[in-house]
């Protein structure tokens, strides 16, 4: 079964300065990765996914994420953060196998954005 | 307009209640799910259904029962409501097969007492 550990409960970072959330995965093949935002009070909202290819990809809001297969990892980045990008953030793991479809989510990473 | 509802956004209920939380989605998609989200613990999958004749239970699934009533309605159910079933439901929605993006509906936040 898959499984998914965001080790970082909570990140506090100051407006302008670079990000990353870290996202470590389990999965017998290969993975179907997702980054969601959760707004305060807002559902979830997909910044990127990973299924093949390019191991560096790019969302919306300028953030990116890499696949690292030997480090199990997809981390999530962002150059330089906006007071906007307070929020939470989760990563998933996705089953390939048809038939039994579904996401798997880590426990989620709050950002808080000082001044 | 959303393309995937919930209603109600949020509700207070006793111990012991029947409530039902529905859920609504105009993407045409074929494949729904429901989700709870607690402090700490993530998403948790209830249940999904990948078409009207396909319901299956998912991690949690006790105490809850659903209903696929159209493609386009999935109701999440608590015949007998208890305080630990307080936390934020999600509705999610897909397209097709594979693993593929789900798009979430805004949420409802129950709250039991």
């Amino acid at each position: 079964a898959q499984s998914v550990t965001q080790p970082d409960i909570h990140i506090t970072v100051s407006e302008g300065a670079s990000l990353e959330l870290r996202c470590n995965y389990s999965y017998g093949a290969t993975p179907y990765l997702f980054w969601y935002v959760q707004s305060p009070g807002q559902g979830l909202q997909l910044l990127l996914k990973y299924f093949s290819g390019d191991t560096l990809v790019q969302g919306i809001k300028g953030f990116e994420a890499e696949f690292k297969r030997s480090q199990s990892s997809f981390n999530l980045r962002k150059p330089s953060v906006h007071w906007s990008d307070a929020a939470e953030y989760f990563c998933a793991v996705g089953a390939s196998n048809f038939g039994n479809e579904k996401l798997t989510f880590g426990t989620g990473t709050r950002l808080t954005i000082i001044p | 307009d959303a393309d995937v509802t919930q209603t109600p956004r949020n509700r207070i209920t006793k111990t012991g209640k029947r409530i039902m939380l529905e859920c609504s989605q105009t993407k045409g998609h074929d494949r729904m799910y429901w989700y709870r989200q607690d402090p700490g613990l993530g998403l948790r999958l209830i249940y999904y259904s990948f078409d009207v004749k396909d319901i299956n239970k998912g991690e949690i699934s006790d105490g809850y029962s659903v209903s696929r009533q159209a493609q386009a309605k999935f109701s999440l159910s608590l015949e007998s409501a208890i305080p630990n079933q307080t936390a934020l439901y999600f509705c999610a929605t897909a397209r097709g097969a594979g693993v593929i993006e789900q798009f979430f509906g805004p949420g409802t936040r129950l709250t039991v007492l």
